[in-house]
């Protein structure tokens, strides 16, 4: 059963760089069959979809913060990493990491989330 | 951008059939997901490839997709089922796409 755990700060400054990092566990990050995702959900609200990084280490983005955030991973350490820049009081959320099918793209793992919240 | 629709809220009496539905154009060309979220809980994928179940997801749940529309179906439904529901499809412009969510609320 593969498990998946988010790290990092709980509080950002404004204009500073949002960092997470999910560790995975149960499972090898680099196996052939999923890629590595960020989502976050802002309080009360839907499910945005981040980015994805594959075990290669191929990157997609949402369009919407593309030019703002960077995903990487370390096979060594079975872990993929989240950077989001500029951050806002609109980036306070709660951010989940994910594993994604690569054939046909669904979630089927998921970390249990960290509030980060955006505050001086 | 690709765009999911989904109604915000949807109601269900115990033990009927609660359908909530998810509309994006062409959707049916695509697989679409459903993901149950319960209060402080992170989200649980209860259907993939339109219609599949993982395992340990109750079989009153089940899935369908064509045309412009994406229907989870909770047949039987239970004040456990009480949730916000997500639907979500792969496009190739915009890649990753969740609907907004629909509460399902069993009175």
């Amino acid at each position: 059963q593969v498990q998946l755990q988010e790290s990092g700060p709980g509080l950002v400054k404004p204009s500073q760089t949002l960092s997470l990092t999910c560790t995975v566990s149960g499972g090898s990050i680099s196996s052939g069959s999923y890629y590595w995702s960020w989502i976050r959900q802002p309080a009360g609200r839907g499910l945005e979809w981040i980015g994805r990084i594959y075990p290669s280490g191929s990157t997609d983005y949402s369009p919407a913060l593309k030019s703002r955030v960077t995903i990487s991973i370390d096979t060594s350490k079975n872990q993929f990493s989240l950077e989001l820049t500029s951050v806002t009081a609109a980036d306070t959320a709660v951010y989940y990491c994910a594993s994604g099918d690569m054939g046909t793209h669904y979630f089927d793992y998921w970390g249990q989330g960290t509030l980060v919240t955006v505050s001086s | 951008s690709y765009e999911l629709t989904q109604p915000p809220s949807v109601s269900v009496s115990p033990g009927q059939t609660a359908s909530i539905t998810c509309s994006g154009d062409k959707l049916g060309d695509k697989y679409a997901s459903w993901y149950q979220q319960r209060p402080g809980q992170s989200p649980v994928l209860v259907i993939y490839q339109d219609n599949k179940r993982p395992s340990g997801i109750p079989d009153r749940f089940s899935g369908s997709n064509s045309g412009n529309t994406a229907t989870l179906t909770v047949s039987g439904t239970q004040a456990i089922d009480e949730a916000d529901y997500y639907c979500q499809a792969w496009d190739s412009t915009s890649s990753v796409v969740f609907g907004g969510g629909t509460k399902l609320t069993v009175l």
